[in-house]
């Protein structure tokens, strides 16, 4: 079975604050995927990567930039956290589309975080 | 740009009868893969049923069932004999044939009552 696993379950930070959230996967996946889910807005995008040191924004990059130094792991960073990014955040992780266009995304458990 | 819309953000159904759950997307693509996630409170989102475009054959697994109708851009999950354990959020989402990123729609939060 794939594994998806946020660092964190929970976390709570003040404003200002640099934060990390860490996702790891174990299937030799390319894609990873940070989304942010907010009630009655769905997830959103915040930023993609389909390899090592590569990355593409999503629909909601401002604020927020990302890591990628190994395959297996895909780091969140949240420059200066402010009251607004309180919020779900989901890690996700697939083959790309040229293996096998129907893979699905796999999700990690999610990492609620809220800035004081 | 491509959108999802799911425009039922809650519903109920009595255990062991059936729900349906509606989702219409938009696009001018032809060839495109649409997906139902289920979120249970506090636990991991994982995936439901798929379907490809292509395929005119509404897929199945088990209790789960979908109507894809292309020609009206909808997509909607059937859930058959519900159970306690189907409460979840149910997202729709919808992936372009050339891309890896994924559309979801706002999600329907499903309560499921003895």
């Amino acid at each position: 079975d794939v594994k998806v696993t946020q660092s964190s379950r929970y976390l709570v930070k003040r404003t200002g604050e640099k934060v990390f959230l860490e996702c790891v996967q174990d299937m030799d996946h390319e894609n990873m995927f940070w989304y942010r889910q907010d009630p009655g807005l769905g997830l959103r995008l915040i930023y993609f990567s389909y390899d090592v040191k590569m990355k593409e924004k999503g629909d909601i990059p401002e604020g927020y930039s990302v890591s990628r130094e190994k395959k297996e792991r895909f780091s969140l960073i949240l420059e200066s956290a402010s009251t607004n990014q309180t919020s779900m955040y989901l890690c996700a992780s697939s083959f790309r589309i040229r293996r096998d266009g129907n893979q699905p995304q796999h999700f990690g458990d999610g990492t609620r975080l809220s800035i004081l | 740009a491509q959108t999802v819309t799911q425009s039922q953000p809650e519903m109920s159904v009595q255990e062991a009868e059936t729900v349906t759950l509606s989702c219409t997307y938009d696009t001018s693509e032809s060839d495109y893969y649409l997906f139902w996630y289920k979120q249970p409170p506090s636990r991991q989102m994982i995936l439901v049923i798929r379907q490809e475009a292509y395929k005119q054959q509404n897929a199945t697994e088990n209790r789960f069932s979908v109507n894809f109708q292309k020609a009206a851009k909808s997509f909607s999950l059937k859930i058959s004999d519900s159970q306690l354990g189907d409460a979840a959020m149910y997202f729709c989402a919808y992936r372009g044939y050339n891309t890896d990123k994924l559309i979801f729609g706002t999600g329907t939060r499903l309560q499921v009552f003895p």
